[in-house]
């Protein structure tokens, strides 16, 4: 059974670096791309950005500045920074694990999530 | 940018109704469709991928329909544990806004 585990800081000062670590247990690391999404106290969801098992990523074009995803296929985790956040930061934050990794004509697994991480409050206050 | 309309954004349905939210995308989008159920304070659950195939133990009451830009999502027996919010959701940053389904 496939879990995600994900951890760190909850309350940051503006202009800190948000830094949060997800830990996969079961199931392959390989052959999957690695997401992180958040979402603000009652608002929608948003996706940061992702990565696969080899280091590739993808951003949100509107956070891409400040985001980098990293991976760490030694320990099967994968990490999310956030630098110089302000309040719209302020949100719980995912992540998750996509159903595949390629893409058919008929089929795209990539981008739909099928494992979540529990979910980590990161709260923005001075 | 691809971005998903969701409607209604909330309703109030009976046990046992039919519910029937809708998503449209604003480019064609294929079948790459998701819909995902998210309780209050948990994470979003899978529940329908590339627009109308059931995720793996999800019950055979909820489905999915559509291609191109329109797409339904469709309960077909409201039960008490389906309140929720329901999301569909395209590739990276493509969340529709949600549609809140109570009970009434």
């Amino acid at each position: 059974q496939v879990q995600l585990q994900q951890w760190g800081a909850g309350l940051l000062k503006p202009s800190e670096t948000l830094s949060l670590t997800c830990a996969v247990y079961g199931g392959s690391f390989s052959g999957y791309y690695w997401s992180w999404i958040r979402q603000p106290p009652e608002k929608g969801l948003e996706w940061l950005g992702e990565i696969n098992h080899r280091g590739s990523t993808t951003y949100n074009p509107s956070l891409k500045s400040r985001v980098t995803i990293s991976v760490d296929t030694s320990k099967n985790q994968f990490s999310l920074k956030v630098t110089s956040v302000t309040a719209a930061d302020t949100a719980v934050y995912y992540c998750a694990r996509s159903r595949g990794m390629y893409c058919s004509t008929t089929t795209c697994p990539r981008i739909a999530y099928n494992y979540w991480g529990q979910g980590t409050l990161v709260t923005v206050s001075s | 940018d691809i971005q998903m309309t969701q409607s209604p954004s909330s309703l109030s349905a009976s046990v046992g109704d039919r519910v029937t939210i809708t998503c449209q995308a604003s480019q064609v989008i294929s079948s790459f469709l998701n819909w995902y159920q998210q309780k209050p304070g948990k994470a979003p659950n899978l529940l329908i991928y590339d627009a109308s195939n059931l995720e793996t133990g999800v019950p055979s009451r909820f489905s999915g329909s559509g291609s191109g830009t329109d797409f339904t999502f469709t309960i077909s027996s409201l039960q008490p544990e389906d309140i929720a919010t329901y999301y569909c959701q395209h590739y990276d940053n493509s969340f529709g806004p949600g549609t809140k389904v109570d009970i009434k």
